[in-house]
């Protein structure tokens, strides 16, 4: 178990719709990275935050969103769902230190039909 | 920006062998982290192995160890007496370190390890 927590695990929703995936973090990191790794591809880095901040910006679509709130918790946005967005998206965290390895949750799978 | 590649798709082993799997990239930079991600069938991504730059000494951790050699950009795991278990998707994946904004990793298109009976 790597501490880092995301859910829901698996969510299935419809083109056009909005969907929020939630993570938290291992206990004490406060950096937290969102990846996105599409059907037997490598992993997309997409964002990351660092206490609260956005610190890094990866090949995020426009219609994706993010935010870490005060508690470290993060949530990652989704709207006007296409197929393509069909997904496994991970959560990572590390405490932001210079050699930090990332711990990585167990993903949401997301199907958009 | 650093690119990493893995030019091994699929690779496959009998058990109790030892398999090699390949990885390199491209950066300027001198200082830097490298990593070995095992991404099993449960889709869980979990850490194998990491390298400082920085350290001459190859990485080792029980039946995994590296090659790294820096001037070729090469860092290339091998994971000694194969089991069954090892059955998964390997990432490789580049780390530029920043000070108090946390790291962010670039990930090679990943090498299928099949661990064969």
């Amino acid at each position: 178990d790597s501490g880092v927590t995301q859910t829901p695990k698996h969510l299935i929703t419809a083109t056009g719709q909005r969907v929020t995936l939630r993570c938290s973090p291992r206990s004490g990191d406060l950096s937290v990275y969102w990846y996105q790794q599409s059907l037997d591809q490598g992993l997309q880095f997409l964002i990351q935050y660092y206490n609260g901040e956005e610190r890094a910006k990866g090949n995020i679509l426009e219609r994706f969103s993010a935010q870490q709130f005060p508690d470290l918790h993060s949530e990652l946005n989704l709207s006007s769902l296409e197929l393509g967005d069909s997904a496994l998206y991970f959560c990572a965290s590390n405490t932001g230190g210079l050699n930090s390895p990332l711990h990585f949750g167990n993903g949401t799978r997301l199907t958009v039909t | 920006a650093q690119t990493v590649t893995q030019s091994q798709p699929e690779m496959s082993v009998q058990e109790a062998e030892t398999v090699t799997l390949s990885c390199t990239y491209d950066t300027s930079e001198n200082n830097y982290y490298l990593f070995w991600y095992k991404q099993p069938p449960s889709r869980q991504m979990i850490l194998v192995i990491r390298q400082e730059a920085y350290k001459q000494q190859n990485a080792t951790e029980n039946r995994f160890s590296v090659n790294f050699q820096k001037a070729a950009k090469s860092f290339s795991l091998k994971i000694s007496d194969s089991q069954l278990g090892d059955t998964a998707m390997y990432f490789c994946a580049f780390m530029k370190p920043h000070n108090n904004a946390g790291n962010m990793l670039t990930f090679g298109g990943g090498t299928r390890l099949m661990v064969k009976p």
